[in-house]
Parts: C-alpha cells; sequence; structure tokens
C-alpha cells in the first residue's frame, strides 16, 4: 500500500491559491491519485481522482509529475467555505489504497 | 455524482443496547460498501468491507462480534453495534464503490453518542 504523507495544517486567505502537497513515494503502477474533502460531522466529499500530469475540474486542479511520487491539489481563489480537511488518497481499482485514510491537511481560510 | 445516505443521522442510546445504522446507495447499486469510524480531530480508520451476499470483511482490531455487518441487498448495508457501550461514542460513515468510475461515494455519517 502507498503511505502518503500530507502537511498537517495550512492557513490562507480569501482569494489566494492553496496548493497542497501530497507525498507517495511506494506508489504502483496502476495506482491513481484521489483528493477528498471533508467538513466537520460530514462524510468526505470526492474532489478530483489522477493518473499523471494535470487533471482540471470545475474546483481543483490536480498536478502529478512525471515519477508521481508526489501530488498536488491546487485550489483557485479559496474562500471561507473551503475550510475544511483535505485527504489524498492513492490506489488502484479496488484495493485496499482506496481506503486508507491519511492524517489529512487542515485548511483554514480566513478573511 | 451517485449518492449514498445513512440513517439515522445521530443516535443516543444507553449502555448495553444495540444500535442499527443503515447505509443505502440510492440511484446505483453497490455489491461491496465499506463501514469507516472517525473519532474526533482524527482521521477516517476503516472498519469492514461489506460484500453483498457474503460475509463481511473485518479490519485487524475490529470486533466482528460487537460490530455486526449486513448486506442483504446492492443497495443496503447495515451496521450493528451490539451492546454499546461509551467508547463506541463516534461518527460512523459508509461509502460504496462506483465500479466503472473507481471512486468512493461518503455517505453523510452516523453520530452515535452511547451514555
Amino acid at each position: 500500500l502507498a503511505k502518503t504523507t500530507q502537511p498537517i495544517s495550512m492557513d490562507s486567505y480569501e482569494g489566494q491559491e492553496v496548493n497542497i502537497t501530497c507525498s507517495h513515494n511506494n506508489i504502483a503502477t496502476n495506482d491513481y491519485i484521489t483528493w477528498y474533502q471533508q467538513f466537520p460531522s460530514q462524510g468526505p466529499r470526492f474532489i478530483i481522482q489522477g493518473y499523471k500530469t494535470k487533471v482540471t475540474n470545475e474546483v481543483a486542479s490536480l498536478f502529478i509529475p512525471a515519477d508521481r511520487k508526489s501530488s498536488t491539489l491546487s485550489l483557485p481563489r479559496v474562500s471561507l467555505s473551503d475550510t475544511a480537511v483535505y485527504y489524498c488518497l492513492v490506489g488502484s481499482k479496488g484495493s485496499q489504497g482506496n481506503l486508507i485514510f491519511g492524517k489529512g491537511t487542515k485548511l483554514s481560510v480566513k478573511p | 455524482g451517485a449518492v449514498v445516505s445513512q440513517h439515522p443521522s445521530w443516535v443516543i442510546c444507553k449502555s448495553g443496547t444495540s444500535v442499527k445504522i443503515e447505509c443505502r446507495s440510492l440511484d446505483f447499486q453497490a455489491t461491496t460498501m465499506f463501514w469507516y469510524r472517525q473519532f474526533p480531530k482524527q482521521s477516517l480508520m476503516l472498519m469492514a468491507t461489506s460484500n453483498e451476499g457474503s460475509k463481511a470483511t473485518y479490519e485487524q482490531g475490529v470486533e466482528k462480534d460487537k460490530f455486526l455487518i449486513n448486506h442483504a441487498s446492492l443497495t443496503l448495508s447495515t451496521l450493528t453495534v451490539t451492546s454499546a457501550h461509551p467508547e463506541d461514542s463516534s461518527f460512523y460513515i459508509c461509502s460504496a464503490w462506483v465500479d466503472r468510475s473507481n471512486e468512493q461515494f461518503f455517505g453523510p455519517g452516523t453520530r452515535l453518542t452511547v451514555l
């Protein structure tokens, strides 16, 4: 199982771009990288998933370098409502890796 | 995206009683569902994998006789906390795989408080 490492916390201000990096040195060939967002007392919510290079959707971008040993979640122009815990998970389809949550990154957005 | 619901959203019970939590996939069929537990200010911890029509697979350290899991249909899995004690108070979250997309969709969670 590819273990993930993220910063415990990050602070930002409204309107800024936030980049959260996740290290996964032991990522396997078939593994995907998935990011989730969790608000207090709610279940995690899928944000974005990628395998290599760059993926973008309406809420975020995911940057994955060629060696895939890390990934960066980019949140453009954050708002107060983006204050949450962000988790990155690494695993292939149906694998246990997709079920193992690390400690996550607590993002605090200030006005 | 796919929707997963849980019921109840919160429950308070007396020590020694049993509590059942339901997890439903509303717009898709889920042969596999998962149950997590989350204590305050901690990450999600996988408890067990629920397989439709077969026995659940429990993670190391999770008592299968205490946390009974039933996955009787392709849209419903239940977790029963038997003889609950205050230390079982936690936030229980279920999820389901969407096979075609390799995505895991989570329910809103159930807050269990055992007095």
